[in-house]
């Protein structure tokens, strides 16, 4: 079975940084896309990375562009997130998940459980 | 960017209820849409891609329709499992989601 297992969430406040990681079991990790997936409290679903199999090729939204970077390593099967320039609006739990192939625009069919990010003073 | 427009945002249902969700974008995704089900604390889970297929182990009463920019997502017989937030997705130019639909208890 896939497995996601996200780490790194917490209080930080604005302007601070914060890494995540993602720990991928239970498929070849080196075989697809992966992408980082936000949610803040009580609102819907925004994507806000992709990176593809090689590495070579990410994705941001403009929200988070500049400020966010999105990694791999695919000898560790981990999907990493480095957050700078943290914003009150940047608080969500934060999702990573498993792109239904090896390109990036396809959806995510496995999902982790979320890591919660809290920015404030 | 692309905008997903979901509608109904509340609905309102009982068990054996036939359900549809309509999501719009703001320009063609061609079949490149997904709908997700998501329950309060839980991650999403994947139900249909392409705009009609459905992932494997989901219920058959789950079905989706459209192309362009017109997309549904029925639910043929509402069962209590199925009380939960759908999400559609494009994914043919960068990825934008609806803004949910919540399928609540009459």
């Amino acid at each position: 079975d896939v497995q996601l297992l996200e780490s790194g969430g917490g209080l930080v406040q604005p302007g601070g940084s914060l890494r995540l990681s993602c720990a991928a079991s239970g498929f070849t990790f080196s075989s697809y896309a992966m992408s980082w997936v936000r949610q803040a409290p009580g609102k819907g679903l925004e994507w806000i990375s992709i990176i593809i199999v090689s590495g070579e090729t990410t994705y941001y939204a403009d929200s988070v562009k500049g400020r966010f970077t999105i990694s791999r390593d695919n000898s560790k099967n981990t999907l990493s997130l480095e957050m700078s320039g943290l914003r009150d609006e940047d608080t969500a739990v934060y999702y990573c998940a498993k792109m239904k192939g090896v390109g990036a625009y396809v959806p995510s069919d496995s999902w982790g459980q979320g890591t919660l990010v809290t920015v404030s003073s | 960017d692309i905008q997903m427009t979901q509608s109904p945002s509340t609905l309102s249902a009982s068990v054996g209820d036939r359900v549809t969700i309509t999501c719009r974008a703001s320009q063609s995704v061609s079949n490149r849409l997904a709908w997700y089900q998501q329950k309060p604390g839980k991650a999403p889970k994947l139900l249909i891609f392409r705009a009609s297929s459905l992932e494997s182990g989901v219920p058959s009463r789950f079905s989706g329709s459209g192309s362009g920019t017109d997309f549904i997502l029925t639910i043929s017989s509402l069962q209590p499992d199925d009380f939960a937030t759908y999400y559609c997705q494009q994914y043919n130019l960068y990825w934008t989601f609806g803004q949910g639909t919540k399928v609540e208890i009459k």
